[in-house]
């Protein structure tokens, strides 16, 4: 199965942008349009903030973006918040397998 | 407003079983697939399981494989994780997911609270 490679942990300063990385490895091939992104503050459910690596979700600020080349997909946050500090974690299907798989998480610090 | 409640969480012995249900509401819940996915104590989220809107398609982990099963009960409004064979590392949280879509290809979008599994003696 695929597995998805995340920074454990990123920082920034209010106003600032930052990027997280998640790169596919594996035996199976993810399919490349389904991305996603969540995040996560301690002691509440995964809230979702893109799918299909660059739509946002009605509600989620426009300071969230998605990208992907190759292997490796990104969410960037621009203009940093210190509500956006939280765990952020990616997701990629399989279809040969009809399976998610989620990438270890990213902490988010604002400094 | 969509909402997802999970029960059927709690301390469990090694070996044992565990029902979970999840109760839908606040949209169509026979138009989308729905999954399970779980998360250790301080750890990361882990997909465990997910079902198309008519069951027709199932899923699993590796990790849960030929020990969980996931069924559905549309006139319920219902989804369900019955667990066998329990493990220490099957300790989570557990959370009810539904997709954006039909099949299970949808991106798991709105989350319950959960439920909390323990196991151990």
């Amino acid at each position: 199965q695929s597995a998805l490679t995340q920074p454990a942990s990123v920082s920034g300063s209010p106003g600032q942008s930052i990027t997280i990385s998640c790169t596919r490895s594996g035996s199976d091939v993810g399919d490349d349009n389904y991305v996603s992104w969540y995040q996560q503050h301690p002691g509440k459910a995964p809230k979702l903030m893109m799918y299909d690596v660059t739509k946002r979700p009605s509600g989620v600020s426009n300071r969230f973006s998605g990208s992907k080349s190759g292997n490796t997909a990104s969410l960037t946050i621009s203009g940093l918040q210190t509500e956006d500090e939280a765990d952020y974690y990616c997701s990629s299907y399989t279809s040969r397998s009809r399976t998610w798989v989620f990438g270890g998480g990213t902490k988010l610090t604002v400094l | 407003e969509v909402q997802l409640v999970e029960s059927g969480g709690g301390l469990v012995q090694p070996g044992r079983s565990l029902r979970l249900s999840c109760v839908a509401s606040g949209f169509t819940f026979d138009a989308h697939a729905m999954y399970w996915v779980r998360q250790a104590p301080g750890k990361g989220l882990e997909w465990v399981s997910g079902i198309t809107w008519n069951s027709n398609i199932v899923a699993y982990a590796d990790s849960v494989k030929g020990r969980f099963t996931i069924s559905r009960d549309n006139a319920k409004n219902s989804l369900y994780l019955q667990m066998n064979s329990l493990r220490p590392e099957d300790t989570a949280f557990y959370y009810c997911a539904k997709a954006l879509t039909y099949y299970t290809s949808g991106t798991p979008w709105d989350w319950g609270q959960g439920t909390l599994v323990t196991v151990s003696s």
